[in-house]
């Protein structure tokens, strides 16, 4: 059963404009939360993390916020840059067995010039 | 090294044979993952190692499978008697830390097996 859901698999958005990157997880025990991105044939690189203590976490024009009660996080890209186009996912991790990951399927994101 | 480096990038093996590939974690990281990605979906666990031991291989999808991570450094995933569902790219991630919350990883680029 898959833990990490992104529903949308792909995005369009307009250079300058908010992408925003939606992920819903199904368990509560989750505590930590990570964002990667991904070119084509390169490995995920790490973006943006939140523990569960926070609703938000920015670093510079990425801002990821958490809903625990909706078991919901979002990644917001502002303004948008022709280089943001990538495959994102997002990652859960919970404290017990903080060995493993569990992540989405990815989203697509076309920034269009 | 500065990042986690994965060899062979590409593999194309005949069903039946059996690969093995390399995973160089960065330096000093204690913490070392495998996961396998298929066509279209997101990586998913396999194996991870904290130094030298083997401490969850609850994610390795047959005996087929198998890792090792001798010195605590180099670790290498081995898959014998390929098939053709076998096909995927093996990505191997590196973190320093021992334990989440705060361990975020860092992923190689990827060995891509193809089995025909």
């Amino acid at each position: 059963d898959q833990q990490v859901k992104q529903n949308s698999p792909s995005l369009s958005v307009q250079e300058g404009r908010i992408s925003i990157l939606n992920c819903d997880y199904t368990n509560s025990m989750f505590d930590y939360f990570l964002w990667y991105k991904k070119y084509p044939a390169e490995g995920p690189t790490f973006l943006i993390s939140i523990s569960s203590i926070k609703d938000k976490n920015e670093d510079g024009r990425f801002t990821v916020f958490l809903n625990k009660s909706a078991k919901h996080l979002s990644l917001h890209i502002v303004p948008s840059q022709p280089g943001d186009s990538a495959v994102y996912f997002c990652a859960a991790s919970r404290r017990n067995t903080g060995n493993q990951f569990y992540f989405g399927t990815g989203t697509s994101l076309t920034v269009i010039p | 090294g500065a990042g986690v480096s994965q060899s062979p990038r590409y593999k194309v093996a005949k069903r039946g044979q059996d690969v093995a590939l390399r995973c160089d974690p960065i330096s000093g990281h204690v913490s070392l993952f495998w996961y396998q990605q298929a066509l279209g979906q997101g990586p998913e666990f396999l194996t991870y190692f904290q130094n030298e031991a083997q401490l969850d291989k609850s994610g390795l999808p047959s005996d087929r499978f198998f890792a090792e991570r001798p010195e605590g450094s180099v670790s290498t995933l081995k898959i014998q008697r390929t098939q053709q569902e076998d096909s995927a790219v093996y990505l191997c991630a590196s973190s320093s830390l021992g334990t989440a919350p705060g361990n975020t990883i860092y992923f190689g680029e990827g060995s891509w097996l193809t089995v025909v």
